[in-house]
This record gives structure tokens, C-alpha cells and sequence, in this order.
């Protein structure tokens, strides 16, 4: 049973748009949100994260909010570039600053130029 | 030169064959990782190190061990390798004390078991 949900496998988006993707969780327990970004070839890299008490994360395009009630998190990039194509992985965790993350599928994103 | 160095990248195997993957880190970091990524199915954890005595299952760890052999180098083992192994092995490397979960993997190891 999947605790991180990435239901969207992919997502296309035009340059200078904004790209949304989303992320459900089932586990109550979950303080820590983040998502990470894979490059082909490449390990992932962390991209930014959330504490379960706030709601909205910021940090330059990429702005994270958490829906507690809905058990729903969401990435959005403004404005999407074309460096930003990658696959884009959602990952919780409990109990602390442990590093034992429970990952999403992934969602692959495409900036068209 | 990578923060956390994974040797081999790509290796092919037979069933029933033991299998080494090494990871050495220069961060200076004291928790490593070891998780594993399938196709729809995300990253899981196979094993995690806290420091160099300390050596905890993780999600999937049936099949794997794993050497804490210095505070660098943290190395996962087959023993006895299976086709359903087949699939990408990333080390990773933690501080403790920065951001709550962010990692530092390296590139990965990709593994077939035929």
C-alpha cells in the first residue's frame, strides 16, 4: 500500500507557464514534506521541503503548500524553463530529522521551449 | 570530483551470484543510505547508518546486507542475487542537523540480474 501517491506519471508544459504537480499521502503521521528532482544518470537532488505546521513554502519559482485536511501537497514552478524538465519526486517522513523517506512514484515534466 | 562516489555504475550479474556496491562520501556526513528505485514504484529504503556501529533495516532489506566500514564508505551486499533485484541502487548521505530530510545521493548503480 502506497503511502506517497504521484498520480500524474508525466506533464507537459509550455516555457513561461506554470507547472503544478501533485502529491497525496495517507499516513497522519507524516511531519516532513519534500520533493526532489532526477535529472537522467543523475542521483536525485533535494529541491525544497515543508514542516507539517505551515502551509506554504517558498523559495525563488518553486513554492510548495500542504493541504493537511486533504492529505495533498503540490509543487508549483513559475515560470517553468526548460531546465526544469526532469522527474520530480514527492517524499514524507515521521518521527523527525531521520533521512527515512517514503517516496512517490515520480512525475516526469517536460518545459516545451 | 561527486560528493558520494558509487562504484560500479552498471553492472551485469547472473542468478545466484554475490554482488558488492560501494559508496564513499566526502561530505563529512555520519548518516548514510541506502535506498532502492524501481519503475512506478518511486525510491524505498534498503538500510540506513547513523554513524559507524549503528546499522538499521529499512523498508525492503530481505535479500541485502550492508559494511558500515568508516565513517565514508558504506557498502551494500547481495549474496545471493535474484532477477526481482534487478534495478537502480542509489547510496545517499545525510547531515542530521540541516534541512529534515534533504539527502545527498550519488548518481546510482544500475544492477541487472539475469
Amino acid at each position: 500500500d502506497q503511502q506517497v501517491k504521484q498520480n500524474s506519471p508525466s506533464l507537459s508544459v509550455q516555457e513561461g507557464r506554470i507547472s503544478i504537480l501533485n502529491c497525496d499521502y495517507t499516513n497522519s503521521m507524516f511531519d516532513y514534506f519534500l520533493w526532489y528532482k532526477k535529472y537522467p544518470a543523475e542521483g536525485p537532488t533535494f529541491l525544497i521541503s515543508i514542516s507539517s505546521i505551515k502551509d506554504k513554502n517558498e523559495d525563488g519559482r518553486f513554492t510548495v503548500f500542504l493541504n493537511k485536511s486533504a492529505k495533498h501537497l503540490s509543487l508549483h514552478i513559475v515560470p517553468s524553463q526548460p531546465g526544469d524538465s526532469a522527474v520530480y519526486f514527492c517524499a514524507a517522513s515521521a518521527g523527525g530529522n531521520t533521512g527515512k523517506l517514503i517516496f512517490g512514484q515520480g512525475t516526469t515534466l517536460q518545459v516545451k521551449p | 570530483d561527486a560528493d558520494v562516489t558509487q562504484t560500479p555504475r552498471n553492472r551485469i550479474t547472473k542468478t545466484g551470484k554475490r554482488i558488492m556496491l560501494e559508496c564513499s562520501q566526502t561530505k563529512g556526513h555520519d548518516r548514510m543510505y541506502w535506498y532502492r528505485q524501481d519503475p512506478g514504484l518511486g525510491l524505498r529504503l534498503i538500510y540506513y547508518s547513523f554513524d559507524v556501529k549503528d546499522i538499521n533495516k529499512g523498508e525492503i532489506s530481505d535479500g541485502y546486507s550492508v559494511s558500515r566500514q568508516a565513517q565514508a564508505k558504506f557498502s551494500l551486499s547481495l549474496e545471493s542475487a535474484i532477477p526481482n533485484q534487478t534495478a537502480l541502487y542509489f547510496c545517499a548521505t545525510s547531515s542530521g542537523t540541516r534541512v529534515a530530510g534533504e539527502l545527498f545521493f550519488g548518481e546510482g548503480s544500475r544492477l541487472t540480474v539475469l
